[in-house]
Order: C-alpha cells, then structure tokens, then sequence
C-alpha cells in the first residue's frame, strides 16, 4: 500500500527567507508521480509543484523547488523569499498504480511579517 | 471556464438523515474524484468516474454512500443514515486524460449534529 508521511505539523517562516518543507513516500510501483498542493483557508487545493519518478532533475515553478530522493523515497518542497500569501497547509500526495492520490496528513505554513 | 464547482458550500443535518452533494467538474474533464478530508488529515480517496463510469472505489464507501455521474457531466454524492463520523470536508475534483492537470473544487462542508 502506497504511503504519505508529512513529519512536521506546522512550520512557521520569516517573510523573505526560506523553509523546506518534509515528506516520505512508499511505494511498490516504478512508475509514479508526486505532488505538493497547497491548501490555503477556506479556499480550494490548488498544484504548486508535480515531479514524475523517472526525472532526476528536481522540479522547479518560480519560487517552489523540490528535492527528490528516490532510493530514500523522499520529496521535500523548498519556498524561497516566502510570502505573506504563501501561509496555507501544504499537501505531499503520491499517485502511482492507479488513479488515486494518497495524501499526507499536511503541514501548516505560517509566515511572520 | 470557472473550475469545479461544488454545492453546497456548507450542509449540517442531523443524524439519520440523508444528503446529497452535487459537483459541476471543469466542462471538458472527462474524469471526476470524490475525496473525504476530515480535520487535520489529508484528502482520502473515495471514488473516480470517467465519463459515467464508476472505476475505482474505496473501502471507506461503505454501503451508506453512493455516487453517480449518469451523464458524463455532474456528479452526485448521497449518504443516506448519516453518522456523526461522517462529518467532514468533501471534495470533488476532475482532470482530463491524466491527474496532471487535476482540479480541486472548494467542497462541502458536513456537519452531522
């Protein structure tokens, strides 16, 4: 069975500096994908960054990068110059094998101005 | 386009009742997912359509739940004898041929009391 672990429940940031934010994957399949999405309150989950298992350049969209492990089944998602708008809850999630995503339990993202 | 739309936004009923959710996916989506979000867990995977065919469920649909897309188009979602476990945030999504370009909407919320 496909699992998503999110280790740090909350994380908080200075505006302008940088936070990584953790995730571990399990997998049996080969072929897969991993998402970050961000959740902010009372709005609807958007797509800040996706990487396919077989790339091993790590994905970059702007501000967002990730770092993926493959052989240690980790994914983290790295914001730099965080903003004001970038506070939410942010999702790791796996899709491989079928045509679900398997979630984590999220982190919390807050940014001090 | 205006996205997944999803109503109501908001439904408290009481326990033994039945409700209905509607989702609208994005119009040329031919896939459509149900997720279940309970406070301070990530989505769960409920059920995926394509086009009017149910392809997927999980194990946490139980015989309470049922979902239909009799058309391709909209969605319903019923939980007929609700329980106070079922309240929760749930969400619907959609995505053309491939989860890359998957779709939140903002979900409903269920308050069973």
């Amino acid at each position: 069975a496909q699992t998503v672990t999110q280790s740090q429940p909350e994380m908080s940031v200075q505006e302008a500096e940088t936070v990584t934010l953790s995730c571990t994957y399990d997998t049996s399949e080969s072929d897969y994908y991993l998402f970050w999405y961000k959740q902010p309150p009372s709005r609807q989950m958007i797509l800040v960054i996706r990487q396919e298992a077989y790339k091993q350049q790590n994905a970059t969209e702007n501000r967002f990068s990730v770092n993926f492990q493959k052989a240690a089944k980790s994914f983290s998602l790295k914001i730099s110059d965080s903003q004001l708008g970038d506070a939410a809850m942010y999702f790791c999630a796996n899709q491989g094998g079928s045509e679900k995503l398997v979630f984590g339990k999220g982190t919390k993202l807050t940014v001090n101005p | 386009d205006t996205g997944v739309s999803q109503n109501p936004r908001h439904k408290i009923t009481k326990r033994g009742q039945n409700v209905t959710f509607r989702c609208d996916p994005i119009s040329e989506h031919n896939r459509l997912y149900w997720y279940r979000q309970t406070l301070g867990q990530g989505p769960e995977f409920l059920t995926y359509f394509q086009n009017e065919a149910q392809l997927e469920k999980s194990r946490l649909l139980s015989d309470r739940f049922s979902a239909e897309r009799p058309k391709g188009s909209f969605s319903t979602l019923e939980i007929q004898r609700t329980e106070q476990g079922d309240s929760a945030m749930y969400l619907c999504a959609s995505s053309s041929d491939h989860l890359l370009d998957l779709s939140f909407g903002q979900g409903t919320r269920l308050t069973v009391v």
